[in-house]
């Protein structure tokens, strides 16, 4: 069984720019949540997609996008990158509204730094 | 709205000792977790406490959850330096979102 895989790792981006960060669900999981943890606080719910819709937003603007494709993976796009969009950005996938006993598993998360 | 709270923020104890972190939130949930944040890491999920009176434990932790009080406690016992990270209480929304809502994390440093 595999776990959740968040890809980069890392990432430097130019104030203004656009990002896009990729993370795979764990196996037999169908729902992919995002979160953004900004340094020293918890991490925010950013939304949530299952079966490819968006079905629960935070409160985060518009250009904070994301796609969920048939095999359950997930994009989260940023736009018009700000400097405060710096975080460590966290998927988390679940079967759906997190049933089952173990809830959600996180990946290992995205760094983006925006300068 | 609902809102998490977790206490205390910052806690520093020595090994061997016994301290509590509790965690307080503010409208009915089914589901509250708890998880641990090395630096620069991602989650691991320590507990799932799905009803009320629910205790769960690992090791040197404790997990209990009291749903009437809206309150969960992390109890260590006999910490060690390992246990040194952040913790995070989680509790989810309701309905067929199910998101996580965090409290602001406790940040514990076991010092020899």
């Amino acid at each position: 069984e595999t776990g959740v895989t968040q890809s980069p790792t890392h990432l430097i981006k130019t104030r203004g720019q656009q990002v896009t960060l990729r993370c795979s669900s764990q196996s037999g999981h169908n729902t992919v949540s995002w979160y953004q943890q900004a340094l020293g606080q918890g991490p925010q719910f950013i939304f949530q997609y299952y079966r490819e819709e968006e079905n629960g937003r935070g409160n985060f603007p518009p250009r904070f996008s994301g796609l969920q494709f048939p095999n359950y993976s997930s994009e989260l796009n940023v736009n018009a990158l700000e400097l405060d969009d710096s975080a460590l950005y966290l998927c988390a996938s679940s079967l759906a509204a997190g049933q089952g006993p173990y809830g959600y598993t996180f990946g290992s998360g995205t760094r983006l730094t925006v300068v | 709205e609902l809102k998490v709270e977790q206490n205390p923020l910052f806690l520093s104890m020595q090994e061997g000792k016994n301290y509590t972190i509790y965690c307080n939130y503010s409208t009915t949930s089914d589901r509250l977790y708890w998880y641990r944040q090395d630096p620069g890491k991602s989650l691991e999920s320590l507990f799932v406490l799905l009803s009320n009176g629910a205790v769960k434990q690992e090791g040197r932790l404790m997990a209990s959850l009291d749903t009437k009080a809206r309150l969960s406690t992390l109890h260590i016992t006999a910490a060690v330096h390992d246990l040194s990270a952040t913790y995070f209480c989680a509790v989810r929304t309701g309905g067929s979102q199910g998101n996580l809502i965090f409290g602001k994390g406790t940040k514990l440093s076991v010092k020899p």
